[in-house]
């Protein structure tokens, strides 16, 4: 059973680009979170989302950013105009239910470089 | 009121020692505190749980103390060991909820 795939593992985009990065949940799961770390920094919730659900994105910068989890596919969260502060490590993670005591098992992350 | 204060921020400690990281909370809301390993360049996994129903867990190495008056809980891990080098998140949800909140992290290293 792969665990959380996240790719690309490293992306550099030049000031004003987008940024996407993609999340595939461990088999099973059909939830799931999205966070941020900047260096040296725990991680910050962004947004949380069911299949073709956007649950809770009260993490989420107002504008720039967005996420889906379409039926088919992976989730994605899309970074427009990118600025040199989005640079950071953007992680995934998946769990089987909803409740947010059940364990969350995270991806290895996409480092973004914003030049 | 949604923040997790974790302390210290690094922390050295010979093979064979007890590493203590200590993490607060405010939210009483709060019911399952989680604590993640993450070694360099990887994700965060779960090491270990509790509820504050019950006032330790222990497994294996890894033992988590809970107070719940204070509103602290804490990670000690017993006989460290240079692979125990990592960082460590402390983090606290509510049933129901679906945000987690992460502490800031502190980085373990094990002195061979």
């Amino acid at each position: 059973n792969a665990g959380v795939m996240q790719n690309p593992r490293h992306l550099v985009r030049r000031r004003g680009q987008e940024a996407r990065l993609r999340c595939s949940p461990m088999k099973g799961h059909s939830h799931v979170y999205w966070y941020r770390q900047l260096p040296e920094e725990g991680l910050k919730f962004m947004v949380y989302l069911q299949k073709e659900n956007i649950i809770d994105e009260s993490g989420m910068p107002k504008e720039r950013f967005s996420a889906e989890f379409p039926k088919e596919g992976p989730s994605i969260l899309r970074i427009q105009q990118v600025v040199r502060g989005d640079s950071a490590a953007y992680f995934c993670a998946s769990s089987p239910h909803a409740e947010s005591t059940d364990t969350q098992y995270f991806g290895p992350g996409t480092r973004l470089t914003v030049l | 009121q949604q923040q997790v204060k974790q302390s210290p921020q690094s922390l050295i400690v010979q093979k064979g020692g007890i590493s203590i990281i200590n993490c607060a909370y405010e939210n009483t809301a709060f019911d399952y505190f989680p604590w993640y390993q993450q070694f360099p360049g990887k994700g965060p996994a779960l090491l270990i749980a509790i509820r504050p129903d019950v006032s330790e867990k222990k497994e294996g190495r890894f033992t988590i103390s809970f107070n719940k008056s204070a509103k602290q809980f804490s990670l000690h891990i017993m006989d460290s060991q240079p692979g125990d080098s990592a960082t460590y998140f402390c983090a606290a949800s509510d049933t129901g909820g679906f945000k987690t909140i992460f502490g800031a992290g502190t980085r373990l290293f094990v002195k061979a």
